[in-house]
């Protein structure tokens, strides 16, 4: 079974420019999130569709992070303008399901340094 | 609120060695609980579940973990440390009372763990 699809895998960009990133899911996992590592912590969640609807987006910052998943599949998300503190990695996971005991398959990440 | 706390920052183990990372968290109802494991600039791995039913679990690469209500735990172990179990080693919570629209699996800090030869 392919995995989770993330790119790019690194990205440097300045502050106040635009950047996104793209996330291509398990087939047939109808659950996506994306998490937000910064280094030293543990992986913060910013979105949770289910299908094409988000099911939770209470943590991410609506001014300037937005996320789609059109078509129920892959998804982008993309943050503009950015700044300092967006420095993290972006994990893309997916899970066949919502359910609460579906473990959640994760990306390799794309690494972002804004400068 | 859901939380879930992993005290120590590093584990330092030698091979052969049993090795044990600690994990404990606080949520309302019940919780299903997981590690996960991180290699360098890579995603984080699944290792285990605990969902109910027998406290101690079993997962991938020979690791376990037990689930110990009253002391609000999920310790992960193993009998046998070896070198390439070295990574960065995550718990994770999740509410199972609560519907899933508002019960996200929150993450510890992360722990690594470290084997020497």
């Amino acid at each position: 079974e392919a995995g989770v699809a993330q790119s790019p895998r690194y990205k440097i960009i300045e502050k106040r420019q635009s950047v996104a990133f793209w996330c291509n899911p398990i087939s047939g996992h109808a659950t996506l999130y994306w998490y937000q590592q910064i280094l030293g912590q543990g992986p913060k969640l910013l979105i949770q569709f289910q299908n094409n609807g988000v099911v939770d987006d209470s943590q991410l910052p609506k001014d300037r992070f937005s996320a789609e998943r059109l078509k129920g599949v892959d998804s982008t998300l993309k943050i503009q303008p950015a700044k300092l503190e967006d420095s993290a990695v972006y994990l893309c996971a997916s899970s066949l399901s919502g359910g609460y005991n579906s473990p959640l398959h994760f990306g390799n990440g794309t690494r972002l340094t804004v400068t | 609120a859901q939380s879930v706390a992993q005290p120590e920052d590093q584990v330092n183990v030698a091979e052969g060695n049993p090795l044990t990372v600690k994990c404990t968290y606080s949520v309302s109802g019940n919780p299903y609980l997981f590690w996960y494991v991180q290699y360098p600039n890579r995603g984080l791995q699944f290792l285990l579940k605990y969902i109910t039913g027998d406290n101690l679990v079993k997962g991938s690469y020979g690791f376990e973990a037990e689930f110990n209500k009253s002391q609000t735990s999920f310790h992960l172990k193993k009998p046998s440390a070896l070198v390439s179990d070295s990574a960065l080693y995550f718990c994770a919570v999740r509410d199972r009372t609560r519907g899933s629209s508002a019960s996200k699996i929150i993450f510890g800090s992360g722990t690594r763990l470290s084997i020497r030869p």
